[in-house]
């Protein structure tokens, strides 16, 4: 159960779109359609950003869009702004009835 | 509104046990599927046990498997995390969380501290 992986930061400029990867295997990411997206900021819990790989729940920006491509599956924050500086993370169903986490990814906003 | 309440963190010497409880309202907690979920000092969140609505189904990380056991009272609208043979490596920040559209609610979270 390794944990998935993300690259550990991604940078961009207010007004830019990023793409953070989430990348797993056949039993995770790539075998089932329960990926989510969590936004952290320090000492806070984790709010869910995206769930069931591309949907938004209510009271999230649509500046946040989901996707999944074989084992990867991304988060893309478009209209990049100051406020979404922060740790995000993916999680995944597995084969084993489990959940995983990614590694984390912390996003600057240059 | 949805209220997760974490509480029973605390410090604990290595190879003791702790239960954490998960207070819930706001909505028919016995209708949905529990996790607890954990992270440690300035790393990532890492996933640690589900039950689901009717505690028949529990699934843990192998890691844990065998010293953490997940359970719940719906009559008492609680979520439990029974955590025995604790070790340094388990100190952390414990959340419980709701499963609906993601882990759509958490708890603010109850710190435990393994440490001599």
């Amino acid at each position: 159960q390794s944990a998935l992986t993300q690259p550990a930061s991604v940078s961009g400029s207010p007004g830019q779109s990023i793409t953070i990867s989430c990348t797993g295997t056949s039993s995770d990411v790539g075998g089932y359609k329960y990926v989510s997206w969590y936004q952290q900021y320090p000492g806070k819990a984790p709010k869910v950003m995206i769930y069931d790989v591309s949907f938004r729940p209510s009271g999230v920006s649509n500046r946040f869009s989901g996707s999944k491509s074989g084992n990867t599956a991304s988060l893309t924050i478009s209209g990049l702004q100051a406020e979404d500086e922060a740790e995000y993370y993916c999680a995944s169903y597995t084969s084993s009835s489990t959940r995983v986490f990614g590694s984390g990814t912390k996003v600057t906003v240059l | 509104q949805v209220q997760l309440v974490e509480s029973g963190g605390g410090v604990v010497q290595p190879g003791r046990s702790l239960r954490l409880s998960c207070a819930a309202s706001g909505f028919t907690f016995g209708s949905y599927g529990m996790h607890w979920v954990r992270q440690a000092p300035d790393k990532g969140l890492e996933w640690v046990a589900v039950i689901s609505y009717d505690a028949i189904n529990k699934y843990y990380v192998d890691s844990m498997k065998g010293r953490f056991t997940i359970s719940r009272d719906n009559s008492k609208n609680t979520l439990y995390l029974q955590m025995n043979s604790l070790r340094p490596d388990d100190t952390a920040v414990y959340y419980c969380a709701r499963e609906l559209e993601g882990f759509d609610n958490w708890g603010q979270g109850t710190l435990v501290t393994v440490s001599s």
